[in-house]
């Protein structure tokens, strides 16, 4: 399969702890994104990466978010010191970034999150 | 800020009818997009509209765009039951999403 992945679908962690998530975009995709949604709500803009380079990041992430994308390949989200209000799905979708194409975003299963 | 905005929240029809769902935006722009989402799973791509087009057609779905007005309007014809979801517009300016229209069709 050739789409977007996300590694691991749920997530279940007690307040404090640290959690990671990954997302493999399509290969020849040069841009990913990464979402937060919660129930009834459409997908929140967290950051996003131009190859290896994160090029934009909101400023509702707090400095407890941080993100990688190494290689311009793969891509990891990290939340230090969970809070309930981290409670969502995480969403990561990729896109290549061509004006002819107009960056249509694939989007991946999603990690569903629960802080306890 | 959020550059797509969809209304209404929430639409609720029986199977066969029109639904019509319209988004805003703020910004100048090269194309707009409408996804849709099932529940509890990822947003799917359903058509892109560029800057230059007014009308573009996909099977039952027919989308427009007005740059004078920023606004565009997704119209699903003869809906099903399987067109329930959310529906999600987002421009190519930020990529943003709104809170989306809850589409509902009753069979």
């Amino acid at each position: 399969d050739t789409g977007v992945s996300q590694d691991p679908r749920h997530k279940i962690t007690k307040r404090g702890q640290n959690v990671t998530f990954r997302c493999d975009p399509i290969s020849e995709h040069n841009r990913l994104y990464w979402y937060r949604q919660t129930l009834g709500q459409g997908p929140e803009f967290l950051t996003y990466f131009q190859n290896e380079a994160q090029l934009e990041k909101s400023r509702l992430l707090s400095d407890r978010f941080s993100a990688e994308r190494p290689k311009g390949s793969f891509s990891t989200l990290e939340i230090q010191r969970t809070e309930q209000g981290d409670s969502a799905m995480y969403l990561c979708a990729s896109s290549y970034s061509d004006p002819a194409l107009g960056n249509e975003q694939f989007f991946g299963p999603g990690t569903r999150l629960t802080v306890l | 800020s959020q550059q797509g905005e969809e209304d209404p929240q929430a639409l609720s029809i029986q199977e066969g009818e029109n639904a019509t769902m319209n988004c805003s935006y703020k910004t100048s722009i090269n194309n707009l997009q409408w996804y849709r989402q099932n529940s509890g799973r990822g947003l799917v791509h359903l058509i892109l509209i560029r800057s230059n087009e007014r009308e573009k057609h996909s099977g039952r779905l027919r989308v427009t765009l007005d740059t004078s007005k920023k606004s565009s309007s997704l119209l699903i014809t003869a809906s099903r039951a399987a067109d329930t979801a959310s529906y999600f517009c987002a421009t190519d300016a930020d990529m943003r999403f709104g809170a989306g229209t809850r589409l509902t069709v009753k069979p």
